[in-house]
């Protein structure tokens, strides 16, 4: 079901920037805005961060950012803060059917 | 406010079928766009999409899991409820419930989590 690629790891010291990209065989996913991203907090359940690409619901600090070019969408955290430590997952609906990344965990160090 | 909550067993044998019941709050399952969903995640694992029912009564199934799934809503009692059939310790996992919205399917509220385990 993972027809979304993203690394398994990224990390960044307090104050960075880091950028998680999620891939796709097509850009599909993208040119239809249908990608959202998630963040999963230790033992937690996944919260919304970004949907339809760029799209930030009410209540996500604006230190989060969903962008997109080619067939790669990506969300990018500026002013990493301790919390943000999680797992975060993009999602995507394409031909009827989701598709997950596998997740990327971020350390801040 | 939205919310969700699911609620089941936390234990099942293999071979036997698990149902969960995904109690929500905060809209109608027959309005316009609003879905439910079963997702879920085994212990240290990515997260999993399993069935999608909306407000119409539309079903659709993760093709992996096949013929095992059977997903239903009253939309009366504001329910969404999830069974699998022949579970295995390999379903051993948290199941979530979550609202969909949107043309692009997003799922904008999630539940808690239940974790069942699976045991042989």
């Amino acid at each position: 079901q993972s027809a979304l690629t993203q690394p398994p790891s990224v990390s960044g010291s307090p104050g960075q920037s880091v950028t998680i990209p999620c891939t796709g065989s097509t850009s599909d996913f993208i040119n239809y805005r249908r990608v959202s991203w998630y963040q999963q907090p230790p033992g937690t359940a996944p919260k919304l961060l970004i949907f339809e690409v760029t799209n930030r619901p009410s209540g996500v600090p604006d230190r989060f950012s969903g962008s997109a070019s080619g067939n790669t969408a990506s969300l990018t955290i500026s002013g990493l803060q301790t919390e943000d430590e999680a797992v975060y997952y993009c999602i995507s609906y394409i031909g009827a059917n989701f598709h997950f990344g596998g997740g990327t965990k971020l350390t801040v160090l | 406010q939205v919310t969700l909550r699911e609620s089941g067993p936390a234990l099942v044998k293999a071979t036997q079928t698990l149902t969960l019941t995904c109690n929500f709050s905060g809209f109608s399952l027959t309005s316009s766009g609003m879905s439910v969903t079963w997702i879920r995640q085994p212990p240290g694992k990515a997260l999993e999409w399993l069935a999608l029912v909306d407000g119409k009564g539309f079903r659709h199934y993760t093709d992996s899991l096949g013929t095992r799934l059977t997903i239903s809503r009253d939309t009366s009692e504001n329910q969404v409820v999830f069974t699998m059939t022949k579970v295995d310790p390999a379903d051993t996992a948290t199941y979530y419930c979550a609202r969909v919205v949107g043309e692009s399917h997003y799922f904008d509220y999630w539940g808690q989590g239940i974790l069942v385990t699976v045991s042989s």
